[in-house]
């Protein structure tokens, strides 16, 4: 159980250009999803936290509207880069969790979607 | 501040058995949790510790004293698929969990 799934996990685009990327929890209900981003040899960076049917709270330094989240149902949230810069060639990795309280705060990780930005 | 405090790397044997240790300080604590990353891949879930006390899960064990701000993570039986990274991550007040740089683990034959 507790399976999430990214898609693509690779993408190249040129500069300038939108891509989306798809986070999905196949076996439960994902109340609250984060994305990261982590580049190479470094920790992970907690970019958001959307919570199902309402607006996504963003890190400090996080460009909101350079990033957009929508976590539209319980078991999907998308993370649009839009108007993509070579600095933003990154690892991003969602993750899903089910409720609240204790264990039920496990956050399961999708496999990651590998950006480059030519 | 938050703050997370973990080796950057160690170096075992295969069939031997490491500790990898972590303190941590957070703005309150609702447990920790141990993720295991390989090299290009997402972290995946390995333990959760709530309550002091050693929890025991196959070869992989993970250890809790609240009043220290102090877990390790214990690996047994060594394997060479075990070289990843361990990430021990507590999780603050708001159920945020918190994120160090990790323990980049080598297995040497």
């Amino acid at each position: 159980g507790a399976v999430v799934s990214q898609h693509p996990s690779r993408v190249i685009c040129k500069s300038g250009t939108s891509v989306k990327i798809e986070c999905r929890s196949l076996d439960f209900q994902a109340t609250t999803m984060f994305w990261y981003r982590q580049f190479p040899k470094q920790s992970l960076m907690l970019m958001a936290t959307s919570n199902e049917g309402s607006k996504a709270t963003y890190e400090q330094g996080v460009e909101k509207d350079k990033f957009l989240i929508n976590h539209a149902s319980l078991t999907l949230s998308t993370l649009t880069v839009t108007s993509a810069h070579p600095e933003d060639s990154s690892f991003y990795i969602c993750s899903a969790r089910s409720s609240s309280g204790g264990f039920q705060e496990t956050q399961y990780f999708g496999p990651g979607t590998r950006l480059l930005v030519l | 501040g938050q703050n997370i405090d973990q080796p950057t790397e160690m170096t075992a044997t295969e069939g031997a058995i490491v500790q990898i240790n972590c303190t941590y300080q957070t703005s309150g604590f609702n447990g920790l949790f141990w993720y295991q990353q390989h090299a290009g891949e997402a972290p995946t879930f390995l333990s959760y510790n709530v309550l002091d006390g050693l929890e025991e899960k196959g070869r992989f064990s993970s250890f809790l004293s609240r009043s220290k701000g102090y877990s390790y993570l214990l690996l047994k039986e060594l394997q060479m698929k075990d070289s990843a990274s361990y990430l021990c991550a507590p999780m603050d007040s708001n159920y945020q969990l918190i994120w160090g740089a990790g323990t980049k683990l080598i297995i040497k034959p």
